[in-house]
């Protein structure tokens, strides 16, 4: 049973519009949760993560927002630039694991 | 040189060899992590090492062992695959007890044939 999930596979947005990509986890005892960025043949870099003491965290033009209520998380890209086209992966783990749960991973496209 | 480096990016095997994927971190991290991303499944986590010692091993078959030398060196060891097992396979670093962030190396493409 997937305990992170990314239900949309793929995403295209427009050059200087903003991207919504999406994720829901089912696990209350995750406290951390961090987005991955990935080209091809590269490995995934580090994004932006959040606490789950805080319910927004802001990078440039990446914003990451929580909502515990709803065990929902979103990363906002504004403004959208065709070298953020990737695959985004979302990820979760909670207090003292050692393991990062991840979802399948949105490709974004960004068309320019 | 800096990061996590993976060595070799691309490996093609038959079902019946011995080969080793390697991973060096230069980062000064103390933790170690395998990671396999097969088509359309999330990053499964294989095995973790921290201070040297394996502490996570996730249902992982035998025909897979890893090992960590020292705290900038895990090795992947795989004997016997199946075709089921090609896959990338990602090696990622961390400082415990500090963020959570792992750094990841580029991966090796394995091929099972």
């Amino acid at each position: 049973d997937q305990q992170v999930k990314q239900n949309s596979p793929s995403l295209s947005v427009q050059e200087g519009r903003i991207s919504i990509l999406n994720c829901d986890y089912t696990n209350s005892m995750f406290d951390y949760f961090l987005w991955y960025k990935k080209y091809p043949a590269e490995g995934p870099t580090f994004l932006i993560s959040i606490s789950s003491i805080k319910d927004k965290n802001e990078d440039g033009r990446f914003t990451v927002f929580l909502n515990k209520s709803a065990k929902h998380l979103s990363l906002h890209i504004v403004p959208s630039q065709p070298g953020d086209s990737a695959v985004y992966f979302c990820a979760a783990t909670g207090a003292g694991s050692y393991q990062l749960t991840f979802g399948k991973g949105t490709k974004l496209s960004v068309i320019p | 040189e800096t990061g996590v480096t993976q060595t070799p990016r691309h490996l093609v095997m038959g079902m019946t060899n011995k080969k080793s994927l390697k991973c060096e971190q230069h980062l000064g991290h103390n933790a170690m992590y395998w990671y396999k991303q097969s088509a359309k499944k999330p990053l499964e986590l294989m095995f973790v090492y921290s201070l040297e010692e394996r502490v996570e091993n996730n249902s992982v078959p035998s025909r897979f062992s890893p090992e960590c030398p020292n705290s900038s060196h895990l090795f992947l060891h795989l004997h016997t695959l199946q075709p089921e097992d090609s896959a990338l396979y990602l090696c990622a670093s961390s400082q415990t007890g500090q963020t959570r962030r792992y750094t990841f190396g580029s991966g090796t493409r394995l091929t099972v044939v």
